[in-house]
């Protein structure tokens, strides 16, 4: 069974702080996806990260591959309001059908 | 296109009554997934479709839950008889095509059930 583990689990900072979630597993996944979840609906995909060390930018965040495709980090800068949610990492098999999802990061940005 | 769409969004149920929960994937997707929601173990794969056939259903808790795709355009998942730690939000989700093609799943927006 292949298990990812985010943390932190729970993150509350001010607006304008800078933060890094983190995504780790000691399996190899064949691609990466981080989603974002508001309170009443389902996740909506952020990203998805295939290549060992690709790092990508979808405007203030950044989203980073390790080079094993073991793991994975998201990093916010100047967070806004706008941010809060639970973000979900999601990892891929190499069957490529069926998603493993982490356990999330709850963020909180304060004003 | 309406995304996928789930219904009943809220089912408030007494243990022991029977419960089905409905879904329609986007049109042209051809894999249908179902996802249970909880505090404690956050989201789980119950069961997966592809072109209405299942194809793992490993993460079905037990004998109480089952799944049907009749046709391409609905699906349903049903307990019974349900349980209190039943209690969760059931998402659904669709994906045009297997996932390491970098194809995204669509989910719904859940149905929160509350078994008494």
């Amino acid at each position: 069974t292949q298990l990812l583990e985010q943390s932190p689990q729970f993150l509350s900072i001010q607006e304008g702080e800078n933060l890094t979630v983190y995504c780790n597993s000691s399996s190899v996944f064949s691609s990466l996806q981080w989603y974002r979840q508001e309170p009443g609906e389902g996740p909506v995909l952020l990203v998805t990260v295939v290549t060992g060390g690709e790092v990508k930018k979808l405007k203030r965040l950044t989203f980073q591959f390790g080079d094993a495709r073991k793991d994975s980090s998201l990093h916010i800068t100047a967070a806004q309001t706008g941010d809060t949610g639970l973000y979900l990492c999601a990892g891929a098999g190499d069957a490529g059908n069926m998603l493993t999802f982490g356990g999330g990061t709850r963020l909180m940005v304060k004003p | 296109d309406a995304g996928v769409i789930q219904s009943p969004r809220h089912e408030v149920t007494e243990m022991g009554q029977e419960v089905t929960l409905r879904c329609k994937p986007i049109s042209g997707h051809d894999y249908l997934f179902w996802y249970r929601q909880t505090m404690m173990r956050g989201l789980e794969l119950l069961i997966y479709f592809n072109n209405n056939v299942p194809i793992d259903d490993s993460g079905m808790p037990e004998d109480r839950f089952s799944a049907k795709m009749p046709n391409a355009s609905f699906s349903t998942l049903k307990i019974q008889p349900s349980e209190p730690r039943d209690s969760a939000v059931y998402f659904c989700a669709s994906s045009l095509a297997p996932l390491s093609s970098y194809n995204e799943q669509f989910f719904g927006p859940g149905t929160r059930l509350t078994v008494l």
